[in-house]
């Protein structure tokens, strides 16, 4: 496999459900990110991990919680969310940090969540 | 702060014409520039990026994109839209070289006329 894989795809729970998300990338990168997308709304960084260490946390709910056990595998947990939690979850990488010409973002095709 | 405006939140164009998407960034200084491609059910897509340079940067897919300084924009062109160009279109900037800073735009939705 290449690129930056994401599991489940679809997934439907409801408010007291825990469930996790998983984004895995076969491309040897160093940072990894989680994405929030709604409707009608830009994309929002939720987190991001870089060599395995959480860098950045951008005011998040704690009913999400991120794990990086490895550079090439990232999950959110996710633990009685609300309806309005319900969007599309992305996962990116790259290979550090720092944005030059050759180290981009790197997205997963995203798992589409719904909270009922 | 540093933002990022798609004017155009929806554009519809016949298969064949040329394509233009807006985009206007507010920073002080040249950042780092991208366009994104999502294509229904998928993950972004990096179509093009400026760094430094050449002001018209190419990308995949036939398309290119104009850095303008004086007008803070980056535009994104194609001369000739085909029916699988239907996507949504995200313009992003990194204001200062970090990966965890990239603000993107709100999108235009592209949709083809046959």
């Amino acid at each position: 496999e290449t690129g930056v894989t994401q599991t489940p795809r679809h997934l439907v729970m409801g408010m007291t459900n825990k469930k996790s998300l998983k984004c895995e990338q076969h491309l040897g990168h160093n940072a990894m990110y989680w994405y929030k997308q709604s409707a009608k709304k830009p994309l929002e960084l939720m987190f991001v991990y870089s060599l395995e260490e959480r860098v950045e946390n951008n005011s998040v709910p704690s009913r999400f919680s991120p794990e990086c056990p490895n550079s090439s595998h990232l999950f959110l947990h996710l633990h009685t969310l609300q309806p309005e939690d319900s969007a599309l979850y992305l996962c990116a990488s790259s290979q550090d940090m720092e944005v030059d010409g050759a180290n981009v973002l790197t997205f997963g095709a995203g798992s589409r969540l719904t909270v009922l | 702060a540093q933002s990022v405006t798609q004017p155009d939140i929806h554009i519809t164009v016949s298969e064949g014409a040329s394509l233009e998407l807006r985009c206007n960034y507010s920073y002080g200084a040249t950042p780092y520039l991208f366009w994104y491609v999502q294509s229904p059910g998928q993950g972004l897509q990096l179509l093009l990026k400026y760094f430094s340079g050449d002001t018209l940067v190419q990308g995949i897919k036939g398309f290119e994109a104009e850095f303008k300084r004086s007008q803070s924009s980056f535009n994104l062109r194609k001369p000739s839209v085909h029916w699988s160009d239907a996507a949504e279109y995200f313009c992003a900037v990194v204001p200062y070289s970090s990966a965890s800073k990239i603000i993107f735009g709100s999108g235009t939705r592209l949709s083809i006329r046959p």
